[in-house]
């Protein structure tokens, strides 16, 4: 059980595009998600905290109107990097959180490569 | 702030030979303690926690760790390396961010088990 799911797992566009990435909840309903950032051989970096139907919380230095997120139900968050920059190449990392469970479930992550 | 500090970038054990990986935690009050491991390009596994109860914590894989609040450490360990335990380790707190409970990672270990 606990399984989180990202589409894709990889993904290369050009610069001034904007990329969508989507975390799924498959056997849970995650009332909590994340999303991290990590840059190679980097720990992560937490972003933004989305709760089901509100909008999400985003980390000190984090530009929201650059990463969107969304989370529309108690099983999908999506963020979306818009117009996107080389330098917003990374490996970007969901978790969701059922409840007030203390645990966290990752998804595998995205690569992002911006050219 | 809550924070943990990892003070090796990498750890080499021999295969069969215990391993140790290090975790201290700068924290307030008492301490909520993770432990995750990934491979290469995929996302975070969760190994064991922390919250309260007995200081010798096991988890997943063979894992364990002990909670030693006078050290202020959260040591990984495992009496027997396996090759395919060569991984990159996180000792992970959980922290109040902008929007609740999150977790902030320390900057990782990497474990090397070599035949």
């Amino acid at each position: 059980g606990a399984v989180v799911s990202q589409h894709p797992s990889r993904v290369i566009c050009k610069s001034g595009t904007s990329v969508k990435i989507e975390c799924r909840s498959l056997d849970f309903q995650a009332t909590t998600m994340f999303w991290y950032r990590q840059f190679p051989k980097k720990s992560l970096m937490l972003m933004a905290t989305s709760n089901e139907g509100s909008k999400a919380t985003y980390e000190q230095g984090v530009e929201k109107d650059k990463f969107l997120i969304n989370h529309a139900s108690l099983t999908l968050s999506t963020l979306t990097v818009t117009s996107a920059h080389p330098e917003d190449s990374s490996f970007y990392i969901c978790s969701a959180r059922a409840g007030s469970s203390y645990e966290q479930y990752f998804g595998p992550g995205t690569r992002l490569t911006v050219t | 702030a809550q924070s943990v500090a990892q003070p090796e970038d990498q750890v080499n054990v021999a295969e069969g030979n215990p391993l140790t990986v290090k975790c201290t935690y700068s924290v307030s009050g008492n301490p909520y303690l993770f432990w995750y491991v990934q491979y290469p390009n995929r996302g975070l596994q969760f190994l064991l926690k922390y919250i309260t109860g007995d200081n010798l914590v096991k988890g997943s894989y063979g894992f364990e760790a002990e909670f030693n609040k006078s050290q202020t450490s959260f040591h990984l360990k495992k009496p027997s390396a396996l090759v395919s335990d060569s991984a990159l380790y996180f000792c992970a707190v959980r922290v109040n961010s902008n929007s609740g409970y999150a977790l902030n990672f320390g900057k990782g270990t990497s474990l090397l088990v070599t035949p």
